[in-house]
């Protein structure tokens, strides 16, 4: 059994650019949620993917938009990257959208805007 | 709203001694409460949660919905348990269970 697996693992960018993330979900996994974390801070909600359907987003703009492809593996995409935007991405995947079910995370992606 | 305070971020005990991590939660509803541990270099991983009422590496968190508390608790602290500490909480968002977490508390455990 496989793991969640981000890639790439550190990203720099320059600000105003488009950046795409990418994350492949544990097996069996069906949905898969992303997270910013800002330095010193928890793991913030960006959206949630389930069945290749957006099924519900956090305080984030619409510069931020995600996909899920059939295997259920996932991208998260930023346009018009700002400062603001460096922190850890990370995805987290479970069995289903619910709250009986367990996440798993990844390692996270290193997002640093310049 | 949905809210998970960790009051503490640094937290430091001697090896053998007691530790409680602090969380306080707002939420409106039946909540679902996890403790989520990250390790250094190693990815966020659950360590417990309020439903399933067990002990992991002896570690315990009882939910007081009265005190809308959930603190996490070692009688017995080990340098191994030094890491990165969030809480969360289970929460609706747009139709979708989400986290909520902490800001997390970092606890060492010195020799």
């Amino acid at each position: 059994e496989t793991g969640v697996t981000q890639s790439p693992t550190h990203l720099i960018k320059t600000r105003g650019q488009q950046v795409t993330l990418r994350c492949s979900s544990q097996s069996g996994h069906n949905t898969v949620s992303w997270y910013q974390q800002a330095l010193g801070q928890g793991p913030q909600f960006i959206f949630q993917y389930y069945r290749e359907e957006e099924n519900g987003r956090g305080n984030f703009p619409p510069r931020f938009s995600g996909l899920q492809f059939p295997n259920y593996s996932s991208e998260l995409n930023v346009n018009a990257l700002e400062l603001d935007d460096s922190a850890l991405y990370l995805c987290a995947s479970s069995l289903k959208a619910g709250r009986n079910y367990g996440y798993t995370f990844g390692s996270g992606t290193r997002l640093t805007v310049v | 709203a949905q809210r998970v305070t960790q009051p503490e971020k640094l937290l430091s005990v001697f090896k053998g001694a007691p530790v409680e991590l602090k969380c306080n939660y707002s939420y409106s509803g039946s909540p679902e409460l996890f403790w989520y541990v990250q390790y250094s270099r190693q990815r966020l991983q659950l360590l417990l949660r309020h439903i399933s009422r067990e002990s992991i590496k002896g570690f315990t968190a009882d939910l007081n919905k009265g005190e809308t508390s959930f603190h996490l608790k070692k009688p017995f602290a080990q340098e191994e348990d030094s890491a990165m500490y969030y809480c969360a909480l289970s929460g609706q968002q747009g139709g979708s269970e989400k986290l909520v977490f902490g800001k997390g508390t970092k606890l060492t455990v010195n020799p």
